[in-house]
């Protein structure tokens, strides 16, 4: 497609179920990024997926968080046992990584999550 | 660990001024800075990207400038439109291999007529 996709756009949910949120890069995109945005917070980083090399996990706030990559094109980022401080917006973004370009990352429009 | 704080947190202006935003950040070890527009309900929409080697970067009544010497970058903002209303984010990545952006918290700017 012409632009990085997420859905579901909105997703509520009660407190302790699974939520999967999907993303789907821009198609040659190398890089993969996942960000949540608390009410009122900047954004936070989540996880960060580079081609075939292992993710960067360090943003992930707890084992509850995971999220996987399909070679080079659609990423899932699961929550399991929600909790209400997981009500968030969580963006994806993709980039073109290599010596040549200017490694802009592109977001999509957002999952809203709201944990009741 | 890299810091990233804008100022002003927001601000209101009439239509027409010219304006600045600020950012600053800790760590002057940085492979780029990025601005970003963030409309309500939606995503964000890169506006500028400066390489660290770069001083500044334009685009139509945009101009972004980088001190990495500082930590410092501001965007200016020429002729202000209401359409130019959203919140405006700065971002700071360490390398094109290594990933993540680090964030502000936002501008929030209005223009009214």
């Amino acid at each position: 497609g012409a632009g990085v996709s997420q859905s579901p756009s909105n997703k509520v949910t009660e407190k302790g179920k699974d939520v999967e949120l999907r993303c789907d890069p821009i198609s040659g995109h190398t890089a993969l990024y996942w960000y949540r945005q608390r009410l009122g917070q900047g954004l936070e980083f989540l996880i960060y997926f580079q081609g075939n090399s292992a993710p960067d996990k360090s943003g992930l706030p707890s084992d509850r968080f995971s999220a996987e990559r399909t070679g080079e094109s659609v990423s899932t980022l699961t929550i399991q046992r929600t909790q209400q401080e997981d009500s968030a917006v969580y963006l994806c973004a993709s980039s073109l990584v290599s010596p040549r370009s200017t490694d802009t990352q592109y977001f999509g429009p957002g999952t809203r999550l709201t944990v009741l | 660990k890299q810091e990233v704080t804008q100022i002003p947190a927001a601000l209101s202006v009439p239509e027409g001024e010219n304006l600045v935003l600020n950012c600053s950040f800790t760590d002057s070890a940085i492979y780029n800075l990025q601005w970003f527009r963030q409309d309500p309900g939606k995503g964000l929409t890169s506006l500028l990207l400066i390489q660290s080697s770069q001083r500044e970067q334009t685009s139509g009544r945009l101009n972004a400038s980088l001190d990495k010497s500082s930590g410092r970058s501001t965007l200016y903002i020429a002729a202000s439109q209401p359409g130019d209303s959203a919140t405006y984010l700065c971002a700071v990545g360490r390398g094109s291999t290594l990933g993540r952006l680090y964030f502000g918290r936002g501008t929030q700017l209005t223009v009214w007529p």
